[in-house]
């Protein structure tokens, strides 16, 4: 399975933007680049994914490389509820099982 | 539409004990995946259901551990004579049939074990 890169932690004030970056120098064609969070005690939860556009949802943004070697996700207003480790995961449209290969993800704080 | 659903939410037992966790899936989902979270790290995959058929079983599935998936609905994972290094949270998730690859993947509150 191909890899992801993550920073372990970062902060942010609240109702500013923030950009969780994700390296994934490996990826390969079918790949497609998901993001998952999970809030303290919490099961994790889906946040967006994308192939090779950029996409936009109502939680968030996902900016997508040209080259499919690092992607962003943004988080437009940041509220104290978006307080969560990231998870970026690459799932292979090949395989035939659909299971996630988590990190450690990105701790991200945010202040009042 | 009422989520995943895990039980018990906590438990909590002595070492060489059996313990079996139930998940309830979203109903219609025909896809169901447990994992495991120890304290910082991420989950980790253990196994994978498509209707009753286990299909996938990580190398983290030691012979004490076994999960059934009766009829497609809801799904049990035993741990036979735990260990202290079992003490994870146990989480459950399904999703509903289409592209493995994109296809949303609805977790539950988790099992907290605790092995003592």
């Amino acid at each position: 399975d191909a890899k992801t890169t993550q920073p372990n932690s970062m902060e942010s004030n609240e109702e500013e933007p923030v950009h969780l970056p994700c390296n994934h120098s490996t990826i390969s064609g079918t790949d497609y680049i998901h993001w998952y969070r999970q809030l303290p005690s919490q099961g994790p939860e889906y946040v967006i994914h994308g192939l090779t556009s950029n996409v936009n949802n109502r939680m968030a943004s996902l900016a997508i490389a040209e080259d499919r070697k690092s992607s962003t996700l943004i988080l437009h207003r940041a509220t104290l509820r978006d307080a969560a480790v990231y998870y970026c995961i690459l799932r292979d449209r090949g395989g035939n099982t659909g299971k996630l290969i988590f990190g450690q993800g990105t701790t991200l704080q945010v202040k009042p | 539409d009422t989520g995943v659903s895990q039980d018990p939410r906590h438990k909590i037992t002595k070492r060489g004990q059996n313990v079996t966790f139930r998940c309830d899936p979203i109903s219609e989902h025909n896809r169901l995946y447990w994992y495991r979270q120890t304290l910082g790290q991420g989950p980790e995959f253990l196994t994978y259901f498509q209707n009753e058929a286990q299909l996938e079983k990580s190398r983290l599935l030691s012979d004490r551990f076994s999960a059934e998936r009766p009829k497609g609905s809801f799904s049990t994972l035993e741990i036979q004579r735990t260990e202290q290094g079992d003490s994870a949270m146990y989480l459950c998730a399904s999703s509903r049939q289409g592209l493995a690859f994109t296809d949303t993947q609805y977790f539950g509150p988790g099992t907290r074990l605790t092995v003592l």
